[in-house]
């Protein structure tokens, strides 16, 4: 495997489930990122790790939770999502956690909250 | 804060014609710029940035960007487009303010969807 895959790339789930995404890279690189894609939005940050050390928080409700238990993977916990959480999950790393280096993308999750 | 507007949703164009993608910023300084593609079932990919220096950047897959500090602008284009170039554009802008946690981050416009027609 190369670049920065994720599994599972589809998932439905209901509001009382718990489930987990998770997204590996293969590059080497020192930070991780989650973001969410909703249609009609901008690209939202949800958070940031460095050297497996959060550094950005962006304001994620509670019910989203990120594991990263080292630099090459990065979790996110779901639990009593909304429906108004379906979207698309995109993972992504960069050497650093600057915008100086590129981020290179995951094909994504595709959430449904039922 | 700073911000990113596409101001077009959708674009058609046919194949072979060119091609120009708007994408204006806000930011006090001198910005990071950005533009990424996204083709249907995939992560996003970098075309081109924008750090400093020549304000006309080179990309891959034949695109090209221009910064125009005045206008703060930062619009994408490419001579002729081809069937594959079919796809979503985000425009993106980092900025080194300092965020909540002390770093730097990627704010993304809302993006343009490419159709090319035969």
């Amino acid at each position: 495997e190369t670049g920065v895959t994720q599994t599972p790339r589809h998932l439905v789930m209901g509001m009382t489930n718990k489930k987990s995404l998770k997204c590996e890279q293969h590059l080497g690189h020192n930070a991780m990122y989650w973001y969410k894609q909703s249609a009609k939005k901008p690209l939202e940050l949800m958070f940031v790790y460095s050297l497996e050390e959060r550094v950005e928080n962006n304001s994620v409700p509670s019910r989203f939770s990120p594991e990263c238990p080292n630099s090459s993977h990065l979790f996110l916990h779901l639990h009593t999502l909304q429906p108004e959480d379906s979207a698309l999950y995109l993972c992504a790393s960069s050497q650093e956690a600057t915008p100086l280096y590129e981020q290179y993308f995951g094909p994504g999750t595709r959430l449904t909250v039922t | 804060a700073q911000s990113v507007t596409q101001p077009d949703i959708h674009i058609t164009v046919s194949e072979g014609a060119s091609l120009e993608l708007r994408c204006n910023y806000s930011y006090g300084a001198t910005p990071y710029l950005f533009w990424y593609v996204q083709s249907p079932g995939q992560g996003l990919q970098l075309l081109l940035k924008y750090f400093s220096g020549d304000t006309l950047v080179q990309g891959i897959k034949g695109f090209e960007a221009e910064f125009k500090r005045s206008q703060s602008s930062f619009n994408l284009r490419k001579p002729s487009v081809h069937w594959s170039d079919a796809a979503e554009y985000f425009c993106a802008v980092g900025a080194l303010f300092i965020s909540n946690f002390g770093n730097e981050k990627l704010t993304f416009g809302t993006g343009t969807r490419l159709t090319i027609i035969p």
